[in-house]
């Protein structure tokens, strides 16, 4: 199985350009997170999807945008990236329930010059 | 605002045991979470405790106190493995997670 796949998993990035992350789970899970991790800091939330067709904003979610067309794909977008936006971003994923572990993707790195 | 503490990096000796502390004051309680990521992976879960007491699974056990906002993890008979960065978390009234900045363990031999 493979839970959920991200890519790229690493991305240089001119300052300016637009970029889509890519979260693609199979285990149905209902609820999707996007996840950005900084050295020093904890796991920040950027977007978050408790289900199809809905989304809503986390701790950081100026410059980005999600979009969750079905349960199985929840792609992050920045639409025109600054070098404050390097970073390792991690899609996330949990079952119905509002406890219950996370399931995390391996993670794509970008870095905006 | 919400905070969660835990050290930044602690090391102990192959064989051994160690305990890593979490202090959190949130806006709520309902459950907290250790995970374990090594470095340049993603996080795994290791355990969850909502209820006060000792929660144990092999070689890893997790302490919750909720009326002293305080949390560890004891990971017993260290292996070399077990060098990674553990991350604290709790779900706040909303069940939003807040992330500690995670404690790095280093596993000498």
């Amino acid at each position: 199985t493979a839970g959920i796949t991200q890519a790229p998993t690493s991305q240089i990035l001119a300052a300016g350009r637009s970029m889509t992350l890519r979260c693609t789970q199979d285990m149905r899970h209902n609820a999707m997170y996007w996840y950005r991790q900084d050295l020093g800091l904890g796991l920040r939330l950027i977007h978050y999807s408790n289900t199809a067709g809905t989304t809503g904003k986390g701790e950081v979610p100026d410059g980005y945008s999600v979009s969750r067309a079905n349960t199985d794909d929840f792609p992050l977008t920045l639409a025109s990236a600054v070098p404050s936006q390097t970073s390792v971003y991690f899609c996330a994923s949990k079952d119905r329930g509002t406890t219950g572990e996370l399931f995390f993707g391996e993670g794509s790195r970008l870095t905006v010059l | 605002g919400q905070n969660i503490d835990q050290p930044t990096e602690m090391t102990a000796t192959e064989g051994a045991i160690v305990q890593i502390n979490c202090t959190y004051q949130t806006s709520g309680f309902n459950g907290l979470f250790w995970y374990q990521q090594h470095a340049g992976e993603a996080p795994t879960f290791l355990s969850y405790n909502v209820l006060d007491g000792l929660e144990e699974k092999g070689r890893f056990s997790s302490f919750l106190s909720r009326s002293k906002g305080y949390s560890y993890l004891l990971l017993k008979e260290l292996q070399m493995k077990d060098s990674a960065s553990y991350l604290c978390a709790v779900s706040d009234g909303n069940y939003q997670l807040i992330w500690g900045a995670g404690t790095k363990l280093i596993i000498k031999p």
